[in-house]
């Protein structure tokens, strides 16, 4: 199966703006989802397609596509948004139609 | 309300047998792509396995030929047999409804709370 890469860890401060980005050739063709996940929590949804945020989520919340690269953006990171983000997408590689990324630590300082 | 809950984790030996079930309540099961989604302690999100609407089925490696999913329309419930468990099957098991769209923007839009699987002698 294809892979999605993400960044292990990155950190914020209160209030600025992190990029979180999303790598893998599928991601030409494909939209990817985000998904914001807390210790011993289940992950949710916070964004998805090119435009898409569902009910709920704050709008500092933002995604983008660009190549190969898909980007999660937090502008006015808050300290309730620290927490593991995942990416997903399509994949026509492997014996699953979908795969995840490798997870990204976002840390609010 | 829409929800999903997942039963059936607990701890098995390796070689042993599970069966986890997921309750879905607020739509039909059979109308949607279900799947489960696994998470190993410490370690990231997984894909185990998907159904969809029309009863087409997809396993990772990992897990082919040893576990299946189905899905009972008259209970409105997903299920996950596992057979031959191993060490490395240890994980925290989510029930989850995937919502594909033609344009691509598809998404995991509703997960359960996750039942917790340790395999160990």
């Amino acid at each position: 199966s294809s892979e999605l890469t993400q960044d292990p860890a990155v950190s914020v401060a209160l209030g600025q703006t992190v990029r979180i980005t999303c790598q893998g050739d599928g991601l030409r063709s494909s939209y990817a989802s985000w998904y914001q996940q807390k210790p011993g929590q289940a992950p949710l949804l916070v964004f998805f397609g090119e435009s898409n945020r569902p009910s709920g989520i704050p709008d500092r919340f933002s995604g983008s596509r660009s190549g190969n690269t898909a980007s999660l953006t937090i502008t006015g990171a808050q300290a309730e948004d620290e927490a593991d983000y995942y990416c997903n997408s399509r994949d026509s590689s492997g014996h699953l139609p979908f795969v995840f990324g490798t997870g990204t630590k976002v840390t609010v300082l | 309300e829409v929800q999903l809950v997942e039963t059936g984790g607990g701890l098995i030996q390796p070689g042993g047998s599970l069966r986890l079930s997921c309750a879905v309540s607020g739509f039909t099961v059979s109308s949607k792509y279900m799947s489960w989604v696994r998470q190993a302690p410490g370690k990231g999100l997984e894909w185990v396995t998907i159904i969809y609407s029309g009863g087409t089925t997809y396993y990772a490696d990992s897990v082919k030929g040893r576990f299946t999913i189905s899905r009972d329309n008259s209970e409105n419930t997903l299920s996950l047999q596992m057979n031959s468990l191993r060490v490395d099957d240890t994980a925290v098991y989510f029930c989850a409804r995937v919502t594909v769209r033609p344009r691509g923007d598809d998404a995991v839009d509703m997960w359960g709370q996750g039942t917790r699987v340790t395999v160990s002698s």
